[in-house]
């Protein structure tokens, strides 16, 4: 099916162990976007990729690690999951253009509970 | 921080009446988007404004945009049980800068 998928939906793990999120998109947009919402924070910028292997630092990038191999894909990473990170994250991506000349398209989300 | 502020932080209104929503931001924009999200749901893109327009409509919904005020309202008109939902601005500030989100409006609209 065409648009922003993310995988899983709902994840549970510890503290200390490696999880990643998945996202995956089928309009070949250049540009993708990982946010975290927080109550009391609304949306923030976690990283962001303008193409396949150019990622940038958003506001909170801390702990976190992203990559970008294919265009469709943008994988992020905790690398060692703290309870500060259980959050609701969500994946977007744009067309290309400068960074925010457009509007985004977001997936479901990702609720993540750090125990 | 250069975040775009939203005001009233929650707003509750009677199915049929209009509801108006603020953003306020501090420097100079690009453009400023404004975009709903559905309890438990991805945001979606309501409308684009760019620096250089003043007001935009889509259906039941008007923006304006007063950059001499540094601030933009939000406007659903005639609104129904449907529209409750929390309504986040979002600003692209000048140069190649990825959108900043406000902290949203929570609107409830009573049928």
């Amino acid at each position: 099916d065409a648009g922003i998928t993310q995988s899983p939906r709902y994840k549970i793990t510890e503290t200390g162990r490696q999880v990643t999120l998945m996202c995956h998109q089928t309009w070949s947009h250049s540009y993708m976007f990982w946010y975290r919402q927080d109550l009391g924070h609304g949306l923030r910028l976690i990283y962001y990729s303008a193409a396949a292997d150019i990622t940038d630092k958003g506001e909170v990038p801390d702990g976190y690690v992203v990559s970008r191999s294919k265009t469709e894909n943008f994988p992020l990473t905790l690398e060692s999951a703290t309870r500060s990170q259980t959050s609701v994250y969500f994946c977007a991506s744009s067309e290309s253009g400068t960074t925010g000349a457009y509007e985004q398209y977001f997936g479901p989300g990702t609720r993540l509970t750090v125990t | 921080s250069q975040q775009g502020e939203e005001d009233p932080q929650a707003l509750s209104i009677q199915e049929g009446e209009n509801a108006t929503m603020n953003c306020s931001y501090k420097t100079s924009i690009n453009n400023l988007q404004w975009y709903r999200q559905n309890s438990g749901r991805g945001l979606v893109h309501l409308i684009l404004i760019r620096s250089n327009e003043r007001e935009k409509h889509s259906g039941r919904l008007r923006v304006t945009l007063d950059t001499s005020k540094k601030s933009s309202s939000l406007l659903i008109t005639a609104s129904r049980a449907a529209d409750t939902a929390s309504y986040f601005c979002a600003t692209v500030f000048s140069g190649n800068t990825p959108l900043v989100f406000g902290k949203g409006t929570r609107l409830s609209v009573i049928a």
